[in-house]
Parts: structure tokens; C-alpha cells; sequence
């Protein structure tokens, strides 16, 4: 079946301009992750959703980040004002919910801020 | 809070060589730990997991064994293949709401014909 996929796959922009960046999990997982992968702070985690739930925020590194899942499915994450130190590739990943279950990642968006 | 501790790469090995990546970790309760592998121009992959202690994950000829007493999870490979050149990331999750994945900071391995 598909896998994660996400979009697009490599992200050019300015400073100070605003992003986003889209993720489509596999049908039927209702685990959905965002994950940064940067040369200095390695593999972060950022935000987490989990059905119908309120989503964990506690990765989120500043308020100019935020997520949205639309319908359980589609999830957008969005970035402000970016900043050089925000490139990164952002992954994303989803799981069937419960525990031990794996998550699959996605092949990332490189979001390069010039 | 959670850590994974990764032995510092990159790592170089002949082909056929053992090969061993350290992998220690920091969580409160009782954590899932996973080897994840990062093949050259594609996404994470699950290579391996373990969700209690003292079960052994396999995969591919890799093996890795939840060790609770030494808070270990140590990669092993008998017979290392040019085709196993990869990134290697140690993660753990925890038994929390959230269970996001905790990893280490990756091992840089290049297998030589």
C-alpha cells in the first residue's frame, strides 16, 4: 500500500517568509508525528497527534510553529517568519495507535531559509 | 527526561567484519527501543525493535537485546555487507500519551568491498 507521503520535497525560501509544509499519513493510521532532522540538533521531535485528541506540542521550538490535522488524516505544519536556523528536513510519521506499534516515516521536506 | 546515547561514527569496516554500535538510554519507566536505518538519498526505516526487557529484535541479520540492567541496546551484525552502508539511529519511546520517538545521534556506517 502507500506509505507516508509528504510535500513538497525540497522547500526554497527567504527569510522572514512563511511555509508550509504537508503530510499525508497511511489510510487508517490515526498516529500522526512531525519530526525535524538538522545537522546540529539531530532527529527532534515537534508535534504529535493523536486522533481526536489535543495535540502534544511540547517539541514545538518557538510559537512561529504550529501543526493542523484536518479530518484525522492530512496534517500541515507551518512555520512564520522563518529563520537560516530553521533549515532542516521535516519528517513526518504514523502509526496505528497503541502501544508497540511502528511508525513510519515519509521521505521529508529540505526546507533551506536563504 | 528521555536519552539515547549513540556511539560517535562514522564507522568504516571491511566487508564480512563484525560490527557492533553502542546504544545506551535515560527514561523513567519502562521505554520500546528501536534501531532505525537511514539507507543513502532515502527515509527512516524500522530495522529492529523491542518492547520489554531481555527480548532480542532481529532483522536482516541485525540483532539487538533490551538489556534493563545496563540500560543497553546495542546493535550487532555478524557479517557486515556493502549493501548495509547506512545511518543507523537508536530511539526509544516511552509508555506516555504521546510515545514520540526519542533518538540517539546516529552512527555513520560505510562498509568497503
Amino acid at each position: 500500500g502507500a506509505g507516508v507521503s509528504q510535500s513538497p520535497s525540497n522547500k526554497v525560501t527567504e527569510k522572514g517568509k512563511d511555509v508550509e509544509l504537508r503530510c499525508d499519513p497511511i489510510s487508517g493510521h490515526t498516529a500522526l508525528y512531525w519530526y525535524r532532522q538538522s545537522l546540529g540538533q539531530g532527529l527532534e521531535f515537534l508535534i504529535y497527534f493523536q486522533g481526536n485528541s489535543a495535540p502534544d506540542k511540547s517539541g514545538l521550538p518557538s510559537d512561529r510553529f504550529s501543526a493542523e490535522r484536518t479530518g484525522g488524516s492530512v496534517s500541515t505544519l507551518t512555520i512564520q517568519r522563518t529563520q537560516q536556523e530553521d533549515s532542516a528536513v521535516y519528517l513526518c510519521a504514523s502509526s496505528r495507535a497503541g502501544e508497540g506499534y511502528e511508525q513510519y516515516f515519509g521521505p521529508g521536506t529540505r526546507l533551506t531559509v536563504t | 527526561g528521555n536519552s539515547v546515547t549513540q556511539m560517535e561514527g562514522p564507522v568504516t569496516l571491511s566487508e564480512e567484519a563484525f560490527l557492533t554500535i553502542n546504544c545506551t538510554y535515560t527514561a523513567t519507566g519502562y521505554p520500546s527501543l528501536f534501531w532505525y536505518v537511514q539507507y543513502p538519498g532515502e527515509g527512516l526505516q524500522l530495522l529492529l525493535k523491542a518492547t520489554k526487557a531481555d527480548d532480542k529484535g532481529s532483522n536482516k541479520g541485525f540483532e539487538a537485546t533490551y538489556r534493563k540492567e545496563t540500560t543497553s541496546f546495542h546493535l550487532e551484525k555478524g557479517s557486515v555487507q556493502v549493501s548495509d552502508s547506512a545511518v543507523y539511529f537508536c530511539a526509544l519511546s516511552d509508555r506516555g500519551s504521546a510515545r514520540q520517538l526519542t533518538f540517539g545521534s546516529g552512527t555513520q556506517l560505510t562498509v568497503l568491498p
